[in-house]
């Protein structure tokens, strides 16, 4: 079956611009998390939704928000990028966002310029 | 609060020889605990966890771990390393129920020498 699909790969913004990265997640997986990595902070919790809902955040700023469809797929925005914000974003999904597990997706690297 | 350390952010093992990879967590309530793995350029692949039950975990490609409640680890091991180990390796714990997040290492380094 299809793993974790993140679009796109690779994204190159201005300061100030603002991005939408998209995750699809395995089929029947409800639960979709978003995760920073960069060589400073390591791998840092953004948020997470369950069925269009988001249950949990992260210690992230507002201009870092996010949205769960029906069909599961998730979409992360950032408003108003900073330099500080050039990170690989790393999807999960899981059955349940519990013990079940997480698959990540091979991630989209944004660089802010 | 949760915080996992990992004890060495690079470590260097001959090929074939043992891999050992050092995780200590904190945690209030029981916890679930993951080993992952991430090669350049890739997102990060689920390599076992340890939820309930038996507290030796095997995993993919060899591994395994076994988590210590006395100890609060989880250390993973290998007994003979392979060229293709080389990459970053992160442990992670979730607690918790309802809503979840994983709290990782700061992730450890393997070179594998030939």
């Amino acid at each position: 079956k299809a793993g974790v699909t993140q679009t796109p790969r690779y994204l190159i913004k201005t300061r100030g611009q603002q991005v939408t990265l998209s995750c699809s997640p395995i089929s029947g997986h409800r639960s979709v998390s978003w995760y920073q990595q960069t060589p400073g902070q390591g791998l840092q919790f953004l948020f997470e939704y369950f069925s269009e809902t988001q249950r949990n955040k992260g210690n992230f700023p507002g201009r870092f928000s996010g949205r769960q469809f029906s069909n599961s797929r998730s979409e992360m925005n950032v408003s108003t990028l900073e330099l500080g914000d050039s990170a690989l974003y790393l999807c999960a999904s899981s059955l349940d966002g519990q013990g079940s597990g997480y698959t990540f997706g091979s991630g989209t690297r944004l660089t802010v310029v | 609060a949760q915080s996992v350390t990992q004890l060495g952010s690079h470590v260097s093992v001959s090929e074939g020889a043992l891999v050992l990879l050092r995780c200590n967590y904190s945690s209030s309530v029981p916890p679930y605990l993951f080993w992952y793995v991430q090669y350049p350029n890739q997102g990060l692949q689920l390599l076992l966890k340890y939820t309930t039950g038996a507290t030796l975990v095997k995993g993919i490609n060899g591994f395994e771990a076994e988590f210590k409640k006395s100890e609060t680890s989880f250390h993973l091991t290998k007994p003979s390393a392979h060229m293709s180990d080389a990459a970053e390796y992160f442990c992670a714990v979730s607690v918790g129920t309802g809503a979840n997040n994983l709290f990782f290492g700061t992730g450890t380094r393997l070179t594998v020498i030939p």
